[in-house]
């Protein structure tokens, strides 16, 4: 059974460009959600997604960040105009429908803006 | 406000050395307590769900506890390779996980 996929696992981006975060949900798994992680913090929730819809994006900035996870294909983490601001590790976690099944996740991809 | 406090913050332990991580939380509409294990340059792995004040769960020379406000993970001699950052993460009504900033345990031979 493979695991929640994450890709690229390290990303470097020099300002102003774009990043594109992929991630493949585990096999029977329909809802996904977005974390970021800085050095010493926590896991920040960024958004919640399930197929063809966006659940609950609160804690995405407003501008400059979009996710989406469309009907085939992997849910997608797009920040426009990279700041160094953004560099952090950005995990996706997916889980199964049902309330309160646990997430499970990647190992992340590791964004650094230059 | 949704709150979600672990401590400490980091904990040396000698191989052996029994302990206990403590995880506070002051959230509404509570709907289950999860723990984590994180590795460094890795996504944090599932350890237990607990759903209720009382309940208990284990796993290997790990024990999860809960109250109705906070929740114990109790590690009973550890070895090296249960060094980690331990994570918990209170979940509420809409699917929504707050994750404290952990607990860095090293355990040293």
């Amino acid at each position: 059974n493979a695991g929640v996929m994450q890709n690229p696992r390290h990303l470097v981006r020099r300002r102003g460009q774009e990043a594109r975060l992929r991630c493949s949900p585990m096999k029977g798994h329909s809802h996904v959600y977005w974390y970021r992680q800085l050095p010493e913090e926590g896991l920040k929730f960024m958004v919640y997604l399930q197929k063809e819809n966006i659940i609950d994006e609160s804690g995405m900035p407003k501008e400059r960040f979009s996710a989406e996870f469309p009907k085939e294909g992997p849910s997608i983490l797009r920040i426009q105009q990279v700041v160094r601001g953004d560099s952090a590790a950005y995990f996706c976690a997916s889980s199964p429908p049902g309330a309160n099944s646990p997430l499970h996740f990647g190992n992340g991809t590791r964004l650094t803006v230059t | 406000e949704d709150q979600v406090t672990q401590s400490p913050e980091a904990l040396r332990l000698q191989e052996g050395e029994s302990s206990s991580l403590n995880c506070s939380y002051t959230v509404s509409g509570l709907r289950g307590l999860f723990w984590y294990r994180q590795d460094p340059g890795k996504g944090p792995e599932f350890l237990f769900t607990l759903y209720s004040a009382g309940e208990e769960k284990e796993k290997e020379r790990l024990k999860a506890t809960l109250t109705k406000k906070e929740s114990f993970l109790h590690i009973t001699a550890p070895k090296p390779e249960d060094s980690a950052t331990y994570l918990c993460a209170p979940s509420l009504s809409g699917n929504q996980f707050y994750f404290g900033t952990g607990t860095s345990l090293t355990v040293i031979p």
